[in-house]
């Protein structure tokens, strides 16, 4: 595609239910990055993925979420018994090479 | 703790007036340095990066960068109100080591008519 898809836009869910937000890359693109946006906050790292290599984990907040990405392409992030505080923007963004390319991202509300 | 810090703003400033953004970082073994511009509700954008200490100009923006000081800034000339965004500092390093970027919190622009 021309750029970076993200999937659903906005979310609403009921807090203890099972999200999966999804993530279509830039084709060609190597590299595949979440991260999330709170209200006036930075964006913060949660999960990479870079090739047929194992992603890094390390700023995934907590067991809940869990990332994957099927042949190199798609991928969805998953947050399980989701909570208030984990209403945010979830950004993903794709590269190849040092500039990223953000999708449109998904508005993640959780009552 | 690898950390960018900005000023949240807002910096307010006149159309034409020259804007100027300054972020700071913890990490001395970065060597780039990025600028992404988000307007309000969009993702971010890059505009700019650096690598060498020193200026580098692109257009109506110049990026500076003084890795001594460990202090990166953007630099915008002749503002204009299609400038009014929220600009985000980026340094690779984190937690996840080089590979992913590390975002400052972003400085809110306004440029006024």
């Amino acid at each position: 595609g021309a750029g970076v898809s993200q999937s659903p836009s906005n979310k609403v869910t009921e807090k203890g239910k099972d999200v999966e937000l999804r993530c279509d890359p830039i084709s060609g693109h190597t590299a595949l990055y979440w991260y999330r946006q709170s209200l006036g906050q930075g964006l913060e790292f949660l999960i990479y993925f870079q090739g047929n290599s194992a992603p890094d984990k390390s700023g995934l907040p907590s067991d809940r979420f869990s990332a994957e990405r099927t042949g190199g392409s798609v991928s969805t992030l998953t947050i399980q018994r989701t909570q208030q505080e984990d209403s945010a923007v979830y950004l993903c963004a794709s590269s190849f090479g040092e500039k990223l390319f953000f999708g449109s991202g998904t508005q993640l509300s959780v009552l | 703790q690898k950390e960018v810090e900005q000023n949240s703003g807002p910096l307010s400033v006149p159309e034409g007036a020259i804007a100027s953004l300054n972020c700071t970082y913890s990490d001395r073994g970065s060597q780039s340095f990025f600028w992404y511009r988000q307007y309000s509700g969009k993702s971010p954008e890059l505009i700019m990066s650096i690598y060498s200490n020193g200026d580098k100009e692109d257009g109506r923006f110049t990026a500076q960068l003084n890795k001594a000081s460990q202090y990166v800034s953007l630099l915008i000339r002749d503002s204009q109100p299609s400038d009014s965004a929220t600009y985000l500092c980026a340094v690779p390093g984190g937690i996840s080591g080089y590979s992913t970027l590390t975002f400052g919190k972003g400085t809110m622009l306004l440029v006024s008519p």
